[in-house]
């Protein structure tokens, strides 16, 4: 089955020590998104690339930065994790109608991210 | 700014007491809305997208319908599989995806 992978399920680090999340998909996507959802809260947009083409959403903090090496690998690094970045990461893809709103989006089943 | 309100926040259910989750939202254009389940622990997955007014869409127990305002997502004779977060999220001219807070549905046998 085609499908959104996220890796690993759950992450712990060290406040202020950099952490990768990794994402990668099987549906061959051109679009791929990361959110952020804390506890019972909304999803919230971090960013998003079209291709190679990166799209920083206003108000995600500098602290958050992403690489896109190929259509099927996404990565979120967290440079300098605070107690606040502790959240459920959400990896999501999309062909590029999934930006004109014209298809749905596909998650994967995201990281948790605990902050000791 | 885009803006989706969802309610009730929390929903129990016998078995088979069939009911309705509401999603409000104002937003520049719409373009689609689109329901997700989402499980603990587990991504969004994705349900329906409606697009215009008077659309309806329906799969097994569920059918969503749209105004131009609001979304209703209506559960028929639940289950407790049907227990779940459901989560509306609306597509406008920004060209992101807005989501609700979500509405928490328990079903009890």
């Amino acid at each position: 089955d085609a499908m959104v992978i996220q890796n690993p399920r759950y992450q712990v680090t060290q406040f202020g020590k950099p952490v990768t999340l990794s994402c990668s998909q099987t549906l061959n996507h051109n679009v791929m998104y990361w959110y952020q959802q804390k506890s019972s809260q909304a999803p919230k947009l971090l960013f998003h690339y079209y291709d190679k083409d990166f799209n920083n959403e206003a108000d995600t903090p500098d602290n958050f930065q992403s690489r896109r090496p190929n259509t099927s690998f996404c990565f979120l690094d967290i440079r300098s994790p605070g107690l606040g970045d502790a959240a459920m990461y959400l990896c999501a893809t999309s062909p590029l109608e999934g930006l004109l709103g014209n298809q749905p989006q596909h998650f994967g089943d995201g990281t948790r991210l605990s902050i000791l | 700014e885009d803006q989706v309100t969802q309610s009730p926040e929390a929903l129990r259910l016998q078995e088979g007491e069939s009911s309705s989750l509401n999603c409000s939202y104002t937003v520049s254009g719409l373009r689609g809305l689109f329901w997700y389940r989402q499980d603990p622990g587990k991504g969004p997955e994705f349900l329906f997208t409606l697009y215009s007014a008077g659309e309806e869409k329906e799969k097994e127990r569920l059918k969503a319908t749209l105004t131009k305002k609001e979304s209703f997502l209506h559960i028929t004779a639940p289950k407790p599989e049907d227990s779940a977060t459901y989560l509306c999220a609306v597509h406008s001219r920004s060209e992101k995806l807005v989501f609700g807070k979500g509405t928490k549905l328990t079903v009890n046998p």
